[in-house]
């Protein structure tokens, strides 16, 4: 996973409970994105940050947050205005050679 | 959206060669071709990448058509362990505000 880490591996929300997700990396990549994966769907962009203090929008961002106060990490936050939460979520970083590097993703499911 | 469209789904039987087609059309000049693969429940790999010019590594090759509208991912003796998911995005390389969009990839079965 190339000094990507992804925690928690599995992780259950109540309704209405907000849920982090943590990402960390040690590559110092100034780039970092949090994707969202369905069963047998591919990959959807939720949210990225190009460098410290500033990130943007992806194409599926309601119900979710970020934050990036250090250059190692980029939280994830899925709110409860996120109405079906239950997926893979994988969070990259990516080089000068813009190759992406992925951490071993969090499955979140609801119970 | 996706800038590139892939076949869902291929066979290939083990130790032969496996074609994987990519289209995108709609490339420009300075977007390079970034191929990746996804086993299951993991995150996906880096394979190889190409602008103009045909590439090979130690994984794959990559062809890529002179007008650059479409390319194919080669894996030269595939093995059980290339199931998986292979992506196909463009993207410019240093661009750096700039979104990373995948597709639904194809998912590619080697048979015994």
């Amino acid at each position: 996973d190339g000094g990507i880490t992804q925690s928690p591996k599995y992780l259950f929300r109540k309704e209405g409970q907000n849920v982090t997700l943590s990402c960390e990396q040690n590559l110092n990549h100034d780039a970092m994105y949090w994707y969202r994966q369905d069963p047998g769907q591919g990959l959807r962009l939720i949210y990225y940050s190009q460098i410290v203090n500033d990130f943007q929008k992806g194409d599926i961002a309601e119900g979710y947050s970020v934050s990036r106060e250090k250059k190692e990490s980029f939280p994830l936050t899925v709110t409860s205005a996120q109405k079906n939460p239950t997926a893979f979520y994988l969070c990259a970083t990516i080089d000068l050679n813009e190759k992406l590097f992925f951490g071993s993703g969090t499955q979140l499911s609801v119970l | 959206d996706a800038k590139t469209t892939q076949p869902p789904s291929m066979d290939c039987a083990e130790g032969r060669a496996a074609n994987l087609p990519c289209n995108h059309s709609t490339i420009s000049g300075n977007e390079y071709v970034y191929w990746y693969r996804q086993i299951h429940s993991q995150g996906p790999q880096y394979i190889i990448h190409g602008l103009k010019n045909n590439e090979t590594n130690e994984m794959a090759s990559l062809i890529i058509t002179e007008d650059r509208k479409s390319s194919t991912l080669i894996l030269p003796h595939a093995t059980l362990r290339d199931t998986a998911v292979y992506y196909c995005i463009v993207r410019v390389a240093g661009l750096r505000d700039d979104k990373i969009i995948f597709g639904k990839g194809t998912r590619l079965h080697i048979l015994p």
